[in-house]
């Protein structure tokens, strides 16, 4: 069973520009979230999605950051016009239905020049 | 919502002695209690877990005790070795949402 999957695994976009992000949960893993690193700092969460739905998006900026999940493929994270500070670790994690426990991917690090 | 706070930020021990981190919080509906560990550069990984019916839990080196009353816990590295060397986050769950709420992480350092 292997793991949670992402990529791109680094991803360097210019300011203005748009970055997509993707996620492919564990086998038979039904719930997806998304959290945000910067350097030398703790995991901020973002949004929870499960197939089709988002659940919780009160973790993510109301403009420019979309997420979904859709019934075929990976979730998909975009950031659209991205800026200086958006430059961080972007990490999803899946977990099974009816549980708490959450296994992260291996992370996309986002460089805005 | 929810808020955890972790303590220390940093951790120097040396090779054999044991490490303890504590984390703290806010939302007495959280029921599950996640620690992580992440080496630079990689993913988080689990390494323990507690849930609010169960007081401590142990997993060879690595205990968790978990005070529902206080709402603190902590995690317990014995006989640590310089592999353990990495970023520890503890974690909560919101009770409301689902997702994790993430303490600011502790750098353990284990010198040989």
């Amino acid at each position: 069973n292997a793991g949670v999957m992402q990529n791109p695994r680094h991803l360097v976009r210019r300011r203005g520009q748009e970055a997509r992000l993707r996620c492919s949960p564990m086998k038979g893993h039904s719930h997806v979230y998304w959290y945000r690193q910067l350097p030398e700092e703790g995991l901020k969460f973002m949004v929870y999605l499960q197939k089709e739905n988002i659940i919780d998006e009160s973790g993510m900026p109301k403009e420019r950051f979309s997420a979904e999940f859709p019934k075929e493929g990976p979730s998909i994270l975009r950031i659209q016009q991205v800026v200086r500070g958006d430059s961080a670790a972007y990490f999803c994690a899946s977990s099974p239905p009816y549980t708490d426990t959450q296994y992260f991917g291996p992370g996309t690090r986002l460089t805005v020049l | 919502g929810e808020n955890v706070e972790q303590h220390p930020s940093t951790l120097s021990v040396q090779e054999g002695d044991s490490a303890v981190i504590k984390c703290t919080y806010s939302d007495s509906a959280s029921n599950y209690f996640p620690w992580y560990k992440q080496e630079l550069g990689k993913r988080p990984q689990l390494i323990i877990d507690i849930r609010s019916n169960v007081g401590e839990k142990k997993d060879q080196r690595i205990a968790v005790t978990l005070n529902k009353t206080a709402k603190h816990f902590s995690l317990h590295i014995t006989e640590t070795q310089p592999e353990d060397s990495a970023v520890y986050f503890c974690a909560a769950i919101d009770g409301s949402q689902g997702n994790l709420i993430f303490g600011k992480g502790t750098k353990l350092s284990v010198k040989p």
